[in-house]
C-alpha cells in the first residue's frame, strides 16, 4: 500500500461544475496536509494547505480533513479549463514543520469547455 | 519577492557522465529541499537541508549523489556517474516554516 493514494484519472468535468479530487495516507501520524498543482512541463505550485479536521476555503478551492478516515480533498467550484492541470496531494508527518513530503502520484484534471 | 531558482533547466548527458545542479533558495528560507520526481509520479525526497546541515539525506543513493550546502544558502547536487535511470526532473524546494515552495526544476535526460 502507498502511504498516499491518489487516483491518477483523468477526471474530466465540464467548465462550471464542481471538480473533487481525493486523498488517502496511511500514517495516521499524519500532521500536515497540502495540496499543489502542477501544470504539464510545470513544476509543483502550492495551493491549499490544512491543519485541522474540516473545511478551509480559498476562493473556488476548499479542502478538506478528516483525520479519523486518512482522507483529504480537494473540491474546485466553478471548474474553469485554466484548472486543468495534475493536482498532487502530500502529507507531511509527525509535527516538524520542516520535515519531508510524502507526494501522492497525482490526479489529473480535465475540464472541458 | 524572488522564488526559488534553480539551473540549469535542462541537460542532456550520456550515461557515466557527471552531472551538476544549482538551487538558490527563498531568500530567508532555512531549509532546503532536493526531489526527484519521474514522469507520472509525484516527487520523491532526496536529501533536506536544515542550514548547511543534511538532516534526512535517507533516499540519497550514496554511491552517485552527492549533495552540499556549504554556507547554508545555496546548494549543488551531483551525480556522477550517471546512469539511464536517473533521468526525471530534479527539483529544490525551500521553506521558512510550514509551506515547501518548488523552483521550477531541471530536466535530465540521461542517454
Amino acid at each position: 500500500q502507498k502511504e498516499v493514494e491518489q487516483n491518477s484519472g483523468p477526471l474530466s468535468v465540464p467548465e462550471g461544475a464542481i471538480a473533487s479530487l481525493n486523498c488517502t495516507y496511511s500514517d495516521r501520524g499524519s500532521q500536515s496536509f497540502f495540496w499543489y498543482r502542477q501544470y504539464s512541463g510545470k513544476s509543483p505550485e502550492l495551493i491549499m494547505s490544512i491543519y485541522s479536521n474540516g473545511d478551509k476555503e480559498d476562493g473556488r478551492f476548499t479542502a478538506q480533513l478528516n483525520k479519523a478516515s486518512q482522507y483529504v480533498s480537494l473540491l474546485i467550484r466553478d471548474s474553469q479549463p485554466s484548472d486543468s492541470a495534475t493536482y498532487l496531494c502530500a502529507v507531511r508527518r509527525g509535527s516538524s514543520n520542516t520535515g519531508k513530503l510524502i507526494f501522492g502520484q497525482g490526479t489529473t484534471l480535465q475540464v472541458k469547455p | 519577492e524572488a522564488g526559488v531558482v534553480q539551473s540549469p533547466r535542462y541537460k542532456i548527458i550520456e550515461k557515466k557522465q557527471p552531472v551538476a545542479f544549482w538551487c538558490n533558495p527563498i531568500s530567508g528560507h532555512n531549509t532546503l529541499y532536493w526531489y526527484r520526481q519521474n514522469l507520472g509520479q509525484g516527487p520523491e525526497l532526496l536529501i533536506r537541508y536544515e542550514n548547511e546541515e543534511a538532516v534526512d539525506d535517507s533516499q540519497l543513493p550514496k554511491d552517485r549523489f552527492s549533495a552540499e550546502r556549504l554556507k547554508g544558502v545555496d546548494s549543488t547536487l551531483k551525480i556522477q556517474p550517471a546512469e539511464l535511470g536517473d533521468s526525471a526532473v530534479y527539483l529544490c524546494a525551500s521553506s521558512s516554516g510550514n509551506e515547501q515552495f518548488f523552483g521550477p526544476g531541471t530536466r535530465l535526460t540521461v542517454l
